[in-house]
């Protein structure tokens, strides 16, 4: 198992743009977590799906910011417009299920100038 | 605020010296899970504690679980360099739906060879 995949690994982008992030979790794991971590705020998470349904998104900061799971292979997190404050290390993990351990990807690096 | 808090927040030791961390949260929980972050990379998850457990071991890491204080303790024994990383405590409140966790600030471990 390649384990849970994000792309890109880094992003610079100018303020203003917009900005996806995408994410591949393991084969079979229905629920898919999107977390951000700064330095400031540590791990924050912004929402997550069970079975592809969207639970809770009370932390996405503001509408600027949306997310998709299309099916059960792929998600997305997307940024629009873009600001310098979204400067962060962005992870999606998946889970087997509820009371299971959480796998995560390797991060997209995004910077914001 | 977060519901799990580390303590200390950085720990530096010699090789083959044991590590003990703190874990404290607020809310009553179905588990609790420890991470390990490498500098660059995502979390592993290392060890899920249940909420009617006391005490679990896995290889070299004995974690403890004391419901009643609210506290978990995360003990790394026989430290090597490469144990050298951020450790993040987790909560699987029971007032949260489905999977969903609560990470702390974390403790950046160095071991000195």
């Amino acid at each position: 198992d390649a384990g849970v995949i994000q792309s890109p690994r880094h992003e610079v982008t100018e303020m203003g743009q917009e900005v996806t992030l995408r994410c591949k979790p393991i084969s079979g794991h229905n629920s898919l977590f999107w977390y951000r971590q700064t330095m400031m705020r540590g791990l924050e998470l912004l929402i997550y799906f069970n079975n592809n349904v969207p639970i809770d998104d009370s932390g996405m900061p503001e509408d600027r910011f949306s997310a998709k799971m299309p099916n059960a292979s792929f998600s997305t997190l997307k940024i629009q417009p873009s600001e310098p404050r979204d400067s962060a290390v962005y992870f999606c993990a998946s889970s087997h299920r509820v009371g299971y351990g959480y796998t995560f990807g390797s991060g997209t690096r995004l910077t914001v100038v | 605020s977060q519901q799990g808090e580390e303590d200390p927040q950085a720990l530096s030791i010699q090789e083959g010296e044991n590590a003990t961390m703190n874990c404290s949260y607020k809310t009553s929980i179905n588990n609790l899970q420890w991470y390990r972050q490498n500098s660059g990379r995502g979390l592993v998850h290392l060890i899920l504690i249940r909420s009617n457990e006391r005490e679990k071991h896995s290889g070299r890491l004995r974690v403890t679980l004391d419901t009643s204080k609210k506290s978990s303790s995360l003990l790394i024994t026989a430290s090597r360099a490469a144990d050298t990383a951020s450790y993040f405590c987790a909560t699987d409140e029971i007032k949260a739906a489905g999977n969903k966790l609560t990470f702390g600030g974390g403790t950046r471990v160095l071991v000195k060879p």
